[in-house]
């Protein structure tokens, strides 16, 4: 069906909380990816899995920490979320890692307060 | 590091006028441009893309250009319609083709 699925949707949590976000594919592309965007600063890669167990630190990897133990999903960790992490984080795959289509989840919207 | 500029950060057009939106990279290296559009509350979803071999691609009311030598690419909507209305983001690839820059992205409102 070509869907990325992300959950949860929204989030709240406090300072210092772990946080998960998971994300799921049906496509079984072999990478996939996690962003973030945040106003005047747009998306920034966090974390890159070429496939399962094969995890690159992106541009902003500090703070968290990823899971992919199969290829369909990818877990983006937050162990003791701070408020500069609050943001609305993506994840999305594609097929292989030769410049081809990302396609994206709707999403996570994550507040730490 | 290479960078990406995304000259326009809105664009107001009447429906049915063509829209532009024009974005530079640095990085001579780059290969690949790709353009995705994300409406509100939504991911992005893939629009077009273009591959430093050529320098025109067009897919219906979409085309994008590709100035090698300016280091500049550009997106064209032609006959806009108001559900084009939404955030454009260009990109560029860097090093391995699976890591991109992105631009901070141009909103587009077609007026009907």
């Amino acid at each position: 069906d070509m869907k990325v699925t992300q959950m949860p949707r929204y989030l709240i949590k406090r300072m210092g909380e772990n946080v998960l976000l998971e994300c799921g594919q049906d496509m079984s592309h072999e990478t996939m990816y996690w962003y973030r965007q945040d106003p005047g600063l747009g998306l920034q890669l966090i974390y890159i899995s070429y496939d399962v167990d094969s995890n690159s630190e992106g541009d902003i990897p500090k703070g968290y920490r990823v899971s992919r133990k199969k290829r369909e999903h990818f877990s983006l960790i937050l162990d003791s979320a701070k408020t500069n992490q609050t943001s609305v984080y993506f994840c999305a795959s594609s097929l292989g890692n030769s410049g081809n289509t990302l396609y994206f989840g709707e999403g996570s919207r994550l507040i730490v307060v | 590091g290479e960078k990406v500029e995304q000259h326009e950060s809105t664009l107001s057009v009447r429906e049915g006028d063509s829209a532009v939106i024009n974005c530079t990279y640095t990085d001579t290296a780059s290969s690949y441009f790709p353009w995705y559009k994300q409406e509100a509350g939504k991911g992005l979803h893939f629009v077009i893309d273009i591959r430093s071999n050529v320098d025109r691609k067009q897919s219906q009311r979409l085309i994008v250009l590709l100035d090698k030598k300016a280091k500049r690419f550009s997106l064209h909507i032609t006959a806009t319609q108001p559900e084009d209305s939404a955030i454009y983001f260009c990109a560029v690839n860097v090093g391995d083709n699976s890591k991109l820059i992105w631009g901070l992205g141009t909103s587009l409102v077609v007026n009907p």
